[in-house]
C-alpha cells in the first residue's frame, strides 16, 4: 500500500496568512493526487484533483502543486472558512489511501 | 444537485450485522461508480470499498475483505454495504460517495455512525 504523510499535523494561523500543507507519497505516484477539506461533524469535499485542477466551485485562493511524491496545498490568503482539517488522498495504485490530516487553526 | 443520502447506522454488538444504504439524487446513479469511507472517531480518512457503475466489479481493502460487502440497486439509486462480524475497532461514521472513475470522491453523503459495543 501506497503510504501517504502530510505535514504538519496542525497549524495556528491568522486570516489573511498564506498556508501551505505538504503531502509526501511513499512512492511515486504521477499526480493522482486529490485534497479535500473537512469541518467538524460534517463530510468532506473535494477541493482538487489531478493534484493541480481546482473543482468546481472552489475558491481560486486554494492551488495545488507538485510532483512524483511530493505535493503541496497553498491557501494563498486564509479566510475564516478555511479553518478545518485538509486531507490528501492517492489514486495511483489500491488501496486509495489519505493522508493522516493537517488541521487548520485559528491563531 | 447532486444529493447522498445514508442510513442504517446503530448500534451493534460484537459480532453483530448492519446493513447500510444510501440513496442517490440529482444524476444518473447508474454511470458513476461509487464508494464507501470510513471515519473513526477523532481520526482520518479510510476508504472501505468502491463498486463499478453496473455493479459488476467490487472492490475492497483487505482488512474487510470477506466480513463486508458492496452492492447497489440502480432501479432504486441506492448503494449498500453490509457489514458482517462486526468488530470494535470498525466504529466509525461511514461516508457514501461518488467516485469519479473509481478514482477520488467528489461527492459525499453526511454519514451513517455505526459503534460495535457490547
Amino acid at each position: 500500500d501506497i503510504q501517504m504523510t502530510q505535514s504538519p499535523s496542525s497549524l495556528s494561523s491568522s486570516v489573511g496568512d498564506r498556508v501551505t500543507i505538504t503531502c509526501r507519497a511513499s512512492q511515486g505516484i504521477s499526480n493522482s493526487l486529490a485534497w479535500y477539506q473537512q469541518t467538524p461533524g460534517r463530510a468532506p469535499k473535494l477541493l482538487l484533483y489531478v493534484a493541480s485542477r481546482l473543482e468546481s466551485g472552489v475558491p481560486s485562493r486554494f492551488s495545488g502543486s507538485g510532483s512524483g511524491t511530493d505535493y503541496t496545498l497553498t491557501i494563498s490568503s486564509l479566510q475564516p472558512e478555511d479553518f478545518a482539517t485538509y486531507y490528501c488522498q492517492q489514486y495511483y495504485s489500491s488501496p486509495r489511501t489519505f493522508g493522516q490530516g493537517t488541521k487548520v487553526e485559528i491563531k | 444537485e447532486v444529493q447522498l443520502l445514508e442510513s442504517g447506522g446503530g448500534l451493534v454488538q460484537p459480532g453483530g450485522s448492519l446493513r447500510l444504504s444510501c440513496v442517490a439524487s440529482g444524476f444518473i446513479f447508474s454511470n458513476y461508480p461509487m464508494s464507501w469511507v470510513r471515519q473513526a472517531p477523532g481520526k482520518g480518512l479510510e476508504w472501505v470499498s468502491s463498486i463499478s457503475g453496473s455493479g459488476g466489479t467490487t472492490y475492497y481493502t483487505d482488512s474487510m475483505k470477506g466480513r463486508f460487502t458492496i452492492s447497489r440497486d440502480n432501479s432504486k439509486n441506492t448503494l449498500y454495504l453490509q457489514l458482517n462480524s462486526l468488530r470494535a475497532e470498525d466504529t466509525a461514521v461511514y461516508y457514501c460517495a461518488r467516485a469519479q472513475g473509481l478514482l477520488y470522491f467528489d461527492c459525499w453523503g453526511q454519514g451513517t455512525l455505526v459503534i460495535v459495543s457490547s
